[in-house]
């Protein structure tokens, strides 16, 4: 079974400092990662995605994310946050051998302070 | 703008009426969703078509019925709902990523 940890609730950030939302994943395999972005009363947003290659990913909206293999971990950074992230973050895996069933963590509400 | 297109945007429906959730994608993805969303927490996976047919089923209660008319057409007719299911329910298409619409909000009263 896949699952994913997001170990924190909420991550309070001053505008212009960097932003860093955790994310640990248990995969069977190689996985597949993925951040989605939700706004109020809106769907869920893709951002970025690891399937393969550099362990670097850059995504939408100035975003990125470092995956570490011996860490199992997939953590999204942005090096200054706007009051405009505020939102809803949510991490998900899905492991190569697995079906069309994606395993999301429970979210983190970032939280911009002007 | 999402390129999942649902519709209604929201929906206020009693426990005896029956109503219908659309969406549409013309993206040419060959796997389409249905997920619930209550509020603040993660989607749940309803139902899963995969080149029109239905691959997966969430072991979600009988008064949600999926169809896929077409391979950009998915529906969840609704009959005798419990205010319970009252929820954000999102459509969404693809795999690596899944593409999601925004929504409907539905109510139970």
């Amino acid at each position: 079974a896949q699952s994913v940890a997001q170990p924190e609730d909420q991550v309070n950030v001053a505008e212009g400092n960097p932003l860093t939302v955790k994310c640990t994943y248990s995969v069977s395999g190689n996985p597949y990662l993925f951040w989605y972005v939700q706004y109020p009363n809106r769907g869920l947003q893709f951002l970025l995605k690891y399937i393969t290659g550099d362990n670097l990913v850059k995504g939408s909206y100035g975003f990125e994310a470092e995956f570490n293999k011996s860490q199992t971990s997939f953590h999204l950074k942005k090096p200054s946050a706007l009051v405009s992230d505020s939102a809803l973050y949510f991490c998900a895996v899905r492991g190569v051998y697995g079906n069309n069933r994606l395993a999301f963590g429970k979210g983190n509400q970032v939280v911009v302070i002007p | 703008d999402t390129e999942v297109t649902q519709t209604p945007k929201h929906l206020v429906m009693g426990m005896t009426n029956k109503k219908s959730l659309k969406c549409e994608q013309h993206m040419g993805h060959r796997a389409m969703y249905w997920y619930k969303q209550k509020a603040k927490k993660p989607p749940e996976l309803m139902f899963v078509y995969s080149y029109e047919k239905l691959s997966i089923n969430e072991s979600v209660p009988s008064r949600f019925s999926p169809e896929c008319p077409n391979s950009s057409l998915l529906n969840l007719h609704l009959h005798a709902l419990q205010p319970e299911d009252s929820a954000l329910y999102l459509c969404a298409s693809g795999l690596s990523p899944l593409h999601f619409g925004n929504g409907t909000r539905l109510t139970v009263t």
